[in-house]
């Protein structure tokens, strides 16, 4: 079975820096999504980013990219320019390719609490 | 367009008594699902729906019942509340590529539920 995992509790940088959020994932998988979600005090979980497996690239948006290595079956994100509203809880996901139906699932990190340092 | 909407946003229950919460998206979207979110742990799956017509369930169904009303809403029923079952709930949609893989979840903005 897939694991995620966020071993960083707790994250915290001054406005204006950059900090990466570790996630690390076990899978047998060669195709597959790894996610990172943003959730708010308002609760609501919001994309930041989607990697496919199959992508050497690393995605990018604005100022969040990940530096995704699937030999080490790590995906983090970094954060640049960091900014008050980046505050919130991170999730890291994974979803496996196959598109059979029990692999609708995504599976979730733990979170990683990020505080942005006015 | 509202995107994922979900009701009632905080709800208190009594251990044994029922409910249903409520979500609908307007993106058109085939597949929806449930979550709850415990403290300190990641979103675990309760049931969800491939397309209009089919439920299937996920990580920890027991205890939910769920109905998929036509393409736009996705329900979930606790028939008999327990505590263990206070939770923040958080229904997602997602479409379905050409190849009929879900793409990225659209989360609804969750229901926070106290069970007495």
């Amino acid at each position: 079975a897939q694991t995620v995992t966020q071993s960083q509790p707790e994250m915290s940088v001054q406005e204006a820096e950059t900090v990466t959020l570790s996630c690390t994932y076990d899978t047998s998988e060669s195709d597959y999504y790894l996610f990172w979600y943003k959730q708010p005090p308002s609760r609501q979980m919001i994309l930041v980013i989607r990697q496919e497996a199959y992508k050497q690239q690393n995605a990018t948006e604005n100022r969040f990219s990940v530096n995704f290595q699937k030999a080490a079956k790590s995906f983090s994100l970094k954060i640049s320019d960091s900014q008050l509203g980046d505050a919130a809880m991170y999730f890291c996901a994974y979803r496996s390719a196959r598109g059979m139906d029990s692999n609708y699932q995504l599976i979730w990190g733990a979170g990683t609490k990020l505080i942005i340092k006015p | 367009n509202a995107g994922v909407t979900q009701t009632p946003k905080f709800q208190v229950l009594k251990t044994g008594q029922s409910m249903t919460l409520q979500c609908a998206q307007d993106m058109n979207h085939n597949s929806m699902y449930w979550y709850r979110q415990d403290p300190g742990m990641g979103l675990r799956l309760i049931y969800y729906s491939a397309s209009e017509g089919t439920t299937d369930k996920g990580e920890v169904p027991n205890g939910y019942n769920v109905s998929r009303l036509n393409k736009r809403e996705f329900s979930l029923r606790l028939e008999s509340a327990a505590p263990s079952q206070t939770s923040v709930y958080f229904c997602a949609s997602s479409e379905a590529t050409a190849s009929g893989l879900s793409e990225t979840q659209y989360f609804g903005p969750g229901t926070r539920l106290l069970v007495l």
